[in-house]
């Protein structure tokens, strides 16, 4: 059972435009959703979190949106950079005792130039 | 450099070897995970430690698996009579938050090539 999805397996965006990257998830108990970027050969980098208890937050060209409701975040760039093609990952985690990561399968963000 | 580092970078082994990976997370961090990501998946967790305690295991972390944290620093993971299914990245993450608001920080990951 995929408890985070990201139904866009790639996306393409024009430079100084904005990457809409989108991920759902099912299980309520999440409540700590994470994004990361993944360069190839490279391990996850943080890029941006957000708490069940905000709905936006934001840092630099990043923005992340969550709507509990419909369980669903998203991670706006804005303006989009060639530096930025690469595997976006949202991942999510619940206040339950543990501490892992639930991660979605990926969408790979190509900046056009 | 203050990362999370892990060694060595790409193993490539025959079938029915056993294999060993260290991860040295950042220093400061009392918490230390270890993930399994395959072509096409994202990261899928396979082990946690907080200092020395190994607190949680995934079903995915068969009998030939093992992993230790001995003095609350390094980790290794170990794979015994390794199988070509076992191919994939592995990725060591270390953390210090408090639950529901911990970041996790990883490492360039080990790559292993099963033949």
């Amino acid at each position: 059972d995929q408890q985070v999805k990201q139904n866009s397996p790639s996306l393409s965006v024009q430079e100084g435009r904005i990457s809409i990257l989108n991920c759902d998830y099912t299980n309520s108990m999440f409540d700590y959703f994470l994004w990361y970027k993944k360069y190839p050969a490279e391990g996850p980098t943080f890029l941006i979190s957000i708490s069940s208890i905000k709905d936006k937050n934001e840092d630099g060209r990043f923005t992340v949106f969550l709507n509990k409701s419909a369980k669903h975040l998203s991670l706006h760039i804005v303006p989009s950079q060639p530096g930025d093609s690469a595997v976006y990952f949202c991942a999510a985690t619940s206040y339950s005792g543990t501490y892992k990561y639930i991660f979605g399968t990926g969408t790979r963000l190509k900046v056009l130039a | 450099d203050t990362g999370v580092s892990q060694d060595p970078r790409h193993k490539i082994t025959k079938r029915g070897q056993n294999v060993t990976f260290r991860c040295d997370p950042i220093s400061e961090h009392n918490r230390l995970y270890w993930y399994r990501q395959t072509l096409g998946q994202g990261p899928e967790f396979l082990t946690y430690f907080q200092n020395e305690a190994q607190l949680e295991k995934s079903r995915l972390l068969s009998d030939r698996f093992s992993a230790e944290r001995p003095k609350g620093s390094f980790s290794t993971l170990e794979i015994q009579r390794t199988e070509q299914g076992d191919s994939a990245m592995y990725l060591c993450a270390s953390s210090i938050g408090l639950a529901g608001t911990d970041t996790q920080y990883f490492g360039p990951g080990t790559r292993l090539t099963v033949l």
